[in-house]
């Protein structure tokens, strides 16, 4: 059974950082790229970043480009965000999502909130 | 950017009846559309990719169609945990992009 587990979110002001983990289970993690996904407080869904299964490729959404950083350890079956210079547009819940066998996302975990604020 | 509209934002339905969900590109995406269910306070689930080939596990009642710009999500036959928000998704082009979603709510 697929799981993802993120952890990682709290409370930061504008300007911190912080770095989310989603533990991933269930399935041969280095053979998958991985995504984030985000949702703002009663909004839509909204991509934020992906990596290819060997880490060699990076792909992200120009709101977060410069800013955020995502990475993989695939010895730990782990995928990660840095986020840096955070700010409040930033607050939402983030989701890990696993990537099917096209850039779809087949299973997410239950999501870390990230609120930004003074 | 490919921005992906859905209407309409909300739809009422009677439990029994047939739901019809549209999405619709900027840009052509050929086949590169997916769908999701998210109900409150849960993740989203998939439901369909390829616009037409159901997840595993998702019922028959869902079906996906459509190509290039213009896709339909029908559920034949509402069921009551089928009372949702539903967004689509491309994958043709970077970024990836989302619909605004449609709440499906009971009539």
């Amino acid at each position: 059974e697929v799981q993802l587990l993120e952890s990682g979110g709290g409370l930061v002001q504008p300007g911190g950082s912080l770095r989310l983990s989603c533990a991933a289970s269930g399935f041969t993690f280095s053979t998958y790229d991985m995504s984030w996904v985000r949702q703002a407080p009663g909004k839509g869904l909204q991509w934020v970043s992906a990596m290819t299964g060997s880490g060699g490729g990076t792909f992200y959404a120009d709101s977060v480009k410069g800013r955020f950083t995502i990475s993989r350890d695939n010895s730990k079956n782990t995928l990660y965000l840095r986020m840096n210079s955070l700010r409040a547009e930033d607050t939402a819940l983030y989701y890990c999502a696993k990537v099917g066998r096209s850039y779809y996302f087949d299973f997410w975990g239950q999501g870390t909130l990230v609120t930004v604020s003074s | 950017e490919i921005v992906m509209t859905q209407s309409p934002a909300t739809l009422s339905v009677s439990p029994g009846e047939r739901a019809t969900l549209s999405c619709r590109a900027s840009q052509s995406v050929s086949s590169n559309l997916a769908w999701y269910q998210q109900k409150p306070g849960q993740a989203p689930r998939l439901l369909i990719y390829g616009a037409s080939t159901r997840a595993t596990g998702i019922p028959a009642r869902f079906s996906g169609s459509g190509s290039g710009t213009e896709f339909t999500l029908t559920v034949s036959s509402l069921q009551s945990e089928d009372f949702a928000v539903y967004y689509c998704q491309q994958y043709n082009d970077w970024p990836l992009t989302f619909g605004g979603g449609t709440k499906v709510e009971i009539k």
